[in-house]
Parts: C-alpha cells; sequence; structure tokens
C-alpha cells in the first residue's frame, strides 16, 4: 500500500485564492517532502519538513506537520495560474540502514488554478 | 550541470522483449531511485541504490532488475516486458544521510508494451 495518502484528488479554484492539500501517513517519518508536477514532467522538490518541526515557509508556501495525527498540509496563498500542476507529498521512513532510502509518494493532488 | 538525464525518451516493445532504460547523474548523489508513475496511482518506488554497489527493493520491484557499479549510472533493466509495465519511468538522486536529501527528477521515459 501507498504511504502519504493525500486529499483532495482535485482541486479547482480561481486565481487569488488560497488552495490547501492534505497528506496523511501510517508509519513513523524522519521529513516530510512535497514536490510539484507540471504535465509530462519531471517532478521538481517544493519544501521539506523534518519530524520535529511543526511549519515551514518559503514565499508563497506554507507547509504543516502534526505528527501525532501522522497528517501535513500544504498551503499555496495566493495562487496564480501558473500554480496548475500536481502535488505530492512523499515521505522519508524513519529507519535505519538503507531501509531510509524508501522514500514514498502519495498518489498526489491534482490543481487547478482558473485565471 | 545537466542534473539527472535518462534515455530513452520514449519506447515501444513487444511483450517479452528486454530493454534496459538509463539513468545517470552529475552531482555525485549517493542515493539512486527509480519510480514508475501510472495514471492515478502516483508514483511507487521501484528500486533504490544508496551507492555503489548498494541496492534495495522498494514498492514494486517483481520483473525489474537494477545494478550500480558506479555513483554515476543506475540502470533499470527489464527482462521480459510485459503490458502490465506499461508506464512513465522516473529516475530520481539526491545526498545521502540525514542532511538535504531533496530528489532530483529525470524528465521520464515513457514505455509502451504491447
Amino acid at each position: 500500500s501507498q504511504q502519504g495518502e493525500e486529499d483532495p484528488q482535485a482541486l479547482s479554484i480561481q486565481e487569488g485564492e488560497n488552495a490547501t492539500m492534505n497528506c496523511s501517513y501510517k508509519t513513523s517519518i524522519n521529513n516530510l517532502q512535497w514536490y510539484r508536477q507540471n504535465s509530462g514532467r519531471g517532478l521538481v522538490h517544493l519544501i521539506l519538513i523534518r519530524s520535529n518541526e511543526r511549519e515551514k515557509h518559503s514565499g508563497r508556501l506554507r507547509v504543516t506537520l502534526d505528527t501525532s495525527k501522522k497528517s501535513s498540509s500544504l498551503l499555496i496563498t495566493a495562487s496564480r495560474a501558473a500554480d496548475t500542476a500536481s502535488y505530492f507529498c512523499a515521505k522519508r521512513p524513519n529507519a535505519g540502514g538503507t531501509s531510509y532510502g524508501k522514500l514514498t509518494f502519495g498518489q498526489g493532488t491534482i490543481l487547478t488554478v482558473h485565471p | 550541470n545537466a542534473g539527472v538525464t535518462q534515455t530513452p525518451k520514449f519506447q515501444v516493445l513487444k511483450t517479452g522483449q528486454s530493454m534496459t532504460l538509463q539513468c545517470a547523474q552529475d552531482m555525485n548523489h549517493e542515493y539512486m531511485s527509480w519510480y514508475r508513475q501510472d495514471p492515478g496511482m502516483g508514483l511507487r518506488l521501484i528500486h533504490y541504490s544508496v551507492g555503489a554497489g548498494i541496492t534495495d527493493q522498494g514498492e514494486v520491484p517483481n520483473g525489474y532488475n537494477v545494478s550500480r557499479s558506479t555513483t554515476e549510472d543506475f540502470p533499470l533493466r527489464l527482462l521480459s516486458a510485459a503490458p502490465s509495465q506499461t508506464s512513465v519511468y522516473f529516475c530520481a538522486s539526491s545526498s545521502w544521510g540525514d542532511t538535504h536529501n531533496e530528489q532530483f527528477f529525470g524528465p521520464g521515459t515513457r514505455l509502451t508494451v504491447l
């Protein structure tokens, strides 16, 4: 089963509105990462939050992490048409050895921002 | 830096054929990985490597082989292609250890197995 389940599966908003995407996971993590994918392209890293952090900001992005609820949220403020893309969360397990390498992705949220 | 490169960009195979998807990175990253992306399934980890000579299985390793003889290259082999392996394949790399380990992705290889 996939770790890092996301909702909503699709989100459609108008330019200027905020977009919130959620990610849940099942087992202990070392860090959680958010990625963006434009149609037909590879993924691009947006932001990483560690298990001992609760909130991080990067430009118009705000990520929160609640380890007690095993969930994270990505907020994009003042969205633009150029933010239209798929957004994925990925979790890095809190494991030793090579198991630390099992970065697993959720199914993603398709965000459409209408001009 | 070229980053992560993948070849070919597109490939069509017949069932039972074999092929190798190439992946290379020039960032001296220890960690490399292969994912497949299917509609509605997100990315699923096939195999990964934490350094030359060290590989491990991900979520969906069956039907795929990997090896890591150099830091730069991490090829993915399909020994006997099946229609279920029709997908978009992404290679990624990152530094290893408890440091900034954001993944850098290649552009992908679109594989169709008839």
